[in-house]
């Protein structure tokens, strides 16, 4: 069974660019969540979509966005990249409608790196 | 709003010796969750406990969640180079729709 798949695996971008993230879940998985990753903040929860309803919202800018599609695969977007949004991008599925009620499976996760 | 502690920040251990990391959440949980992450790669769920007063193992690693379940430990026994990188708890919101992360326990271990 494949696991979570998130592309590209490392990305460089220019302050003021933008950039999309994708995350495949693993089969079946209806639930994807992403969460930013740095060394001073950890897990910061971003949002999190089920049946491509976003049904919760981290405390992050509106810069960000997401999205799901009809085969539960993601995508993150974040425009008018900052200095600040460098970071491990992770993305993590379920498959329990609540998804804190069960495990996470987290995918290998997309290092940006803006300059 | 909700928060999910844990301590220590770091350990260094010595192998063989024993490590705990502890964790704190400021409500009440309906489950707390425990997620290992190597150094350079992604978080691991390693388990789920969900029952007040709740003891779980898996070989060396003993994890406990409080009576009022708003604490939880994981125990590593005669740790291992193996055990090295950061352990993280983790609870769900009040709704359930997202899962909160405490800020993680970064083990090292000295062969």
């Amino acid at each position: 069974k494949a696991g979570v798949t998130q592309t590209p695996r490392y990305l460089i971008k220019t302050r003021g660019q933008q950039v999309t993230l994708s995350c495949s879940p693993i089969s079946g998985h209806r639930s994807v969540s992403w969460y930013q990753q740095t060394p001073g903040q950890g897990l910061q929860f971003l949002f999190e979509y089920f049946s491509e309803t976003q049904r919760n919202k981290g405390n992050f800018p509106g810069r960000f966005s997401g999205r799901q599609f009809s085969n539960s695969r993601s995508e993150m977007n974040v425009s008018t990249l900052e200095l600040g949004d460098s970071a491990l991008y992770l993305c993590a599925s379920s498959s329990i409608v609540r998804t804190s009620l069960g495990g996470y499976t987290f995918g290998s996760g997309t290092r940006l790196t803006v300059v | 709003g909700q928060q999910v502690m844990q301590i220590p920040q770091y350990q260094h251990v010595q192998e063989g010796e024993d490590f705990t990391t502890y964790c704190n959440s400021s409500t009440t949980l309906s489950n707390i969750q425990w997620y290992k992450q190597r150094p350079g790669g992604h978080p691991v769920f390693l388990i789920q406990l969900v029952k007040s007063g709740e003891v779980k193992k898996q070989k060396r690693l003993t994890f406990q969640f409080g009576e009022a379940k708003k604490n939880s430990s994981l125990h590593i026994t005669a740790t291992q180079t193996t055990d090295v990188g950061t352990y993280f708890c983790a609870g769900p919101n009040t709704g359930g729709f997202k899962t909160i992360f405490g800020a993680g326990t970064r083990l090292f271990v000295k062969a």
